[in-house]
């Protein structure tokens, strides 16, 4: 079992949805929680990043850490074609970023 | 203006050959990063340089050299290349490092293909 589980989709919504992409993980020692949004053939780029439990939101985006649960959330509000990318989230303990492989969002106009 | 930038972008290559991959950052960060993503979309850290000195240097193989001429530049030299070996690679620059809080910019990557 990996350290950080993550669903790879394709996960396919109407533009204008909200979308909800998940994590949970294993390690309870996991105090930042970041999302990373990957265009294809271009690196991830820095989404959201939270310290331990409870929610941010940044324009559109709402992230959500649970840490109870051991589960964290990235929330799109109105998703828009140009959000088709893959989203990863990002874990650590305070020596390394522990990544989940990523889920592929598709959102059709 | 690139912040991470990397080359060459594509690489293919044949079984056994050597190649490098370099990495620029032009963002004064002290930490730089090589990571490699599966056809899976798993990324895993390779290794990791502070300031010119090896931090990290997770299980790769002995075929796998980094090298920092300086803490803007980490090169990426793989001997004899093997099949499992065709994946892409990403470089990226942190200014914390240990801390937890490390928020990285990756490059564009490199996909490298062996034949």
């Amino acid at each position: 079992q990996k350290e950080v589980e993550q669903d790879p989709g394709p996960l396919s919504v109407p533009e204008g949805a909200i979308v909800s992409l998940n994590c949970t993980y294993s390690n309870s020692a996991f105090q930042y929680f970041m999302w990373y949004r990957q265009y294809s053939r271009k690196g991830p780029e820095l989404l959201m990043y939270t310290y331990s439990s409870g929610n941010k939101e940044d324009g559109r985006f709402t992230a959500q850490v649970d840490k109870s649960s051991k589960y964290i959330s990235l929330f799109i509000r109105d998703s828009q074609p140009s959000d088709s990318a893959t989203y990863l989230c990002a874990m650590n303990a305070g020596n390394m970023l522990t990544f989940g492989g990523g889920t592929r969002l598709m959102v059709k106009p | 203006d690139t912040a991470v930038s990397q080359t060459p972008k594509y690489l293919v290559t044949q079984m056994g050959n050597d190649k490098s991959i370099k990495c620029e950052q032009n963002l004064g960060h002290d930490t730089m990063y090589w990571y490699k993503q599966d056809s899976k979309k798993f990324l895993k850290i390779m290794f990791s340089y502070n300031n010119k000195e090896l931090i990290i240097n997770e299980t790769v193989p002995n075929r796998f050299s980094p090298k920092s001429p300086d803490k803007a530049h980490l090169n990426l030299h793989i001997n004899s290349l093997e099949l499992g070996d065709s994946a892409v690679y990403f470089c990226a620059s942190s200014q914390e490092v240990g801390s937890g809080d490390e928020k990285l910019f990756f490059g564009s990557g490199t996909q490298l293909s062996v034949l």
